[in-house]
């Protein structure tokens, strides 16, 4: 069974830009989750989709926005890009039990983004 | 207090050594937990849940202390391929929010 993927591997944006990291979850899992994760630092949760719907966000500002297409798959978007976004971004997906408990999540290999 | 924390070592042990590591997490009501471990520049990957009764799968071992709040996870017979960083994770317990990551401790392996 595939794994979780994300495009590009790498990308490469100066500041201002926007950049647009795709990921396509585990066939069968609903939710998928976006992280960033800086150089030395600790994941720091973004985004969480399921169904489509946006259910959480993490403490960033409004430039980071994504949307969950309905064959689960995600696109994170970060518009007016600083140099402090670059970072590696991870995708995770899981199953979303019916308590709305996020269930195991497994993550993809990530895009890193450097912004010059 | 941070809602997931763990001491960000580096642990340097030799091989064959054991080694412990601890994660304290702040709600009480929390309800899930996990540990993940990361390889430089590399994804998370799952090593195992937490159970509350505690659970083992080979060299590891994991344990869940409620009255306290806290997780450990212990190696035993370490190997040069443990070295990574291990990731303590906990679902707060409130239907709809996200996992929080610890930031993660530093294992170091030498032969």
């Amino acid at each position: 069974e595939a794994g979780v993927t994300q495009s590009p591997t790498h990308l490469i944006k100066t500041r201002g830009q926007q950049a647009t990291l795709r990921c396509s979850p585990i066939s069968g899992h609903t939710s998928v989750y976006w992280y960033q994760q800086a150089l030395g630092l600790g994941l720091q949760f973004l985004l969480w989709y399921d169904e489509g719907e946006e259910r959480n966000r993490g403490n960033f500002p409004p430039r980071f926005s994504g949307r969950q297409f309905p064959n689960y798959s995600s696109e994170l978007n970060v518009n007016a890009l600083e140099l402090e976004d670059s970072a590696l971004y991870l995708c995770a997906s899981s199953w979303l039990r019916t308590d709305w408990i996020t269930d195991t999540q497994y993550f993809g290999p990530g895009t890193r983004l450097t912004v010059l | 207090r941070k809602e997931v924390e763990q001491d960000p070592g580096p642990f340097n042990v030799p091989e064959g050594a054991t080694v412990a590591f601890n994660c304290t997490y702040s709600n009480s009501a929390s309800q899930s937990f996990f540990w993940y471990r990361q390889d430089c520049r590399k994804e998370p990957k799952l090593l195992m849940s937490v159970y509350s009764s505690g659970n083992e799968d080979g060299r590891f071992t994991a344990q869940l202390n409620r009255a306290s709040q806290y997780i450990s996870l212990l190696i035993r017979d370490s190997k040069l391929s443990d070295s990574a960083t291990y990731l303590c994770v906990v679902h707060p317990g409130q239907a709809g929010t996200a996992l929080i990551f610890g930031k993660g401790t530093t294992l170091s392996v030498s032969s």
